[in-house]
C-alpha cells in the first residue's frame, strides 16, 4: 500500500536551514505530483508547496516563497523540502502528501515530522 | 489568492445527530473543493474530493455538495469515531489554501 515517511525534523536556530525528506513506497512515485503541508502546534493546516511529477513545475504560497524549495529525486522515490532563513513561525509538523491528480486532492499522507525553530 | 472561510469554528453534537459544515471561497472555484478529517496527533485523511465525490473506504454517512463559492460537508448520523477536526481545501489554482477548520466535539 501507499506509504510516505517523513524525516529530517528537529530543533533549529532562527535563520538556519533544514532539509526534510519524504520516502515514498507502494506506488509509482515518478507518476504523481507531491505536496508539503504544515501545521503549527494547536493550529490548522497550511499548504506549503507542490511539485509536478517530473519536477519541472513548483508552486509556493507567499509565506515561504524564496525561503523554501521543494524538489524530488524520482530515482530514489524521495521528496524533499529545503527550508532556509527559518523563523519561529515556521515551527510546525510538516506532512508530505501524494496528489491524486485530476482535481488535485491529497489522497495519501505521511505521519509528519516536527520542526521547531528556537534559539 | 483564494481565501477559504469555514463555519462554524467548532460545534458540539450528540451521537446520531446530523451535522453540517460550510466552506466559502473568496471567488468561484467550480468543484475544486476537498474535505479532510483530522484526529488529534494523526495525519489528515481525505473524505471528499471534487466537492461531492466520496473517497474510497469513507463511510456513506459523509457527503459533500456545492459548486462555485459555497460548499457543505454533511455527516448524516454522527458516530463516536467522527469527533475530529474537519478542513476544506481548494485545488483550483495554487496556492491551494485550507479553511481554518471545524472542530466537532461531543455534547
Amino acid at each position: 500500500q501507499v506509504q510516505l515517511v517523513e524525516s529530517g525534523g528537529g530543533v533549529v536556530q532562527p535563520g538556519r536551514s533544514l532539509r526534510l525528506s519524504c520516502a515514498a513506497s507502494g506506488f509509482t512515485f515518478g507518476s504523481f505530483a507531491m505536496h508539503w503541508v504544515r501545521q503549527a502546534p494547536g493550529k490548522g493546516l497550511v499548504w506549503v508547496a507542490i511539485i509536478s511529477y517530473d519536477g519541472n513545475n513548483k508552486y509556493y504560497p507567499d509565506s515561504v516563497k524564496g525561503r523554501f524549495t521543494i524538489s524530488r529525486d524520482n530515482s530514489k522515490n524521495t521528496l524533499y523540502l529545503q527550508m532556509s532563513s527559518l523563523k519561529a513561525d515556521d515551527t510546525a509538523v510538516y506532512y508530505c502528501a501524494r496528489d491524486a491528480g485530476g482535481v488535485q486532492y491529497m489522497d495519501s499522507w505521511g505521519q509528519g515530522t516536527l520542526v521547531t525553530v528556537s534559539a | 489568492d483564494i481565501q477559504m472561510t469555514q463555519s462554524p469554528a467548532s460545534l458540539s453534537a450528540s451521537v446520531g445527530d446530523r451535522v453540517t459544515i460550510t466552506c466559502r471561497a473568496s471567488q468561484s472555484i467550480s468543484i475544486y473543493l476537498n474535505w479532510y478529517q483530522q484526529k488529534p496527533g494523526k495525519a489528515p485523511k481525505l473524505l471528499i474530493y471534487a466537492a461531492s465525490s466520496l473517497q474510497s473506504g469513507v463511510p456513506s454517512r459523509f457527503s459533500g455538495s456545492g459548486s462555485g463559492t459555497d460548499f457543505t460537508l454533511s455527516i448524516s448520523s454522527l458516530q463516536p469515531e467522527d469527533f475530529a477536526a474537519y478542513y476544506c481545501q481548494h485545488s483550483y489554482s495554487p496556492p491551494y489554501s485550507f479553511g481554518q477548520g471545524t472542530k466537532v466535539e461531543i455534547k
